[in-house]
């Protein structure tokens, strides 16, 4: 079975803060997805990366994806209480064929930036 | 604007009753799915189709049914809702399993 494990589960810091949180897996992924979910709203895809030791950057967000393609980061400068949210992410299997790949999704880490 | 609907947006309803939540997106994506999310458990699918006429069971499919008759519309459908599908619903849509999703706004079902 594979399974994704994001850490920590919550994070409450303090504006202008900077953080990290990480995605980790045993096994191995053809491309992760970072989501941020807002309260009472879908997620909202922030980035796919693809290749082992990928950095993408989206303004102050930075994402890497690990040289194994097992584990991923979010690193967050200068955190805004906009920042606030589920942050979750989802490998793409290796399994299957083509098109017929599933998500395996972790649990989220719950952001609160506060002003 | 490239979107996914969902409706209805909050729906409270009875044991036994049978509901359909709708979905629909704009972008011509061939493959759509339904999750349901639950807190501590996460987004578990319930359903997917990879094109017209073509579904397949997600990870928690008991007590759901889908069609897709057109590209566009993925209805799911509880035939006979019962307390345990009280949750938050999701439908997505993208280009393949996999690939990046567009998610709806959700529908937040309660069943009594």
């Amino acid at each position: 079975t594979q399974l994704l494990e994001q850490s920590p589960q919550f994070l409450s810091i303090q504006e202008g803060e900077n953080l990290t949180v990480y995605c980790n897996s045993s096994s191995v992924f053809s491309s992760l997805q970072w989501y941020r979910q807002e309260p009472g709203e879908g997620p909202v895809l922030l980035v796919t990366v693809v290749t082992g030791g990928e950095v993408k950057k989206l303004k102050r967000l930075t994402f890497q994806f690990g040289d194994a393609r097992k584990d991923s980061s979010l690193h967050i400068t200068a955190a805004q209480p906009g920042d606030t949210g589920l942050y979750l992410c989802a490998g793409r299997s290796v399994l299957g064929a083509g098109n017929n790949r599933k998500l395996i999704w972790g649990l989220g880490t719950s952001l609160a930036v506060n002003p | 604007e490239a979107q996914v609907t969902q409706n209805p947006r909050y729906l409270i309803t009875v044991t036994g009753k049978k509901l359909t939540v709708t979905c629909s997106q704009n972008m011509n994506h061939e493959y759509m799915s339904w999750y349901r999310q639950d807190p501590g458990l996460g987004l578990r699918q319930i359903y997917y189709s990879m094109n017209v006429e073509v579904t397949d069971k997600g990870d928690v499919p008991e007590g759901y049914k889908v069609s897709r008759k057109e590209k566009r519309n993925f209805p799911l459908i509880l035939e006979s809702p019962s307390p345990n599908q009280t949750s938050l619903y999701f439908c997505a849509s993208s280009l393949g399993q996999g690939v990046g999703y567009t998610f709806g706004s959700g529908t937040r079902l309660t069943v009594v």
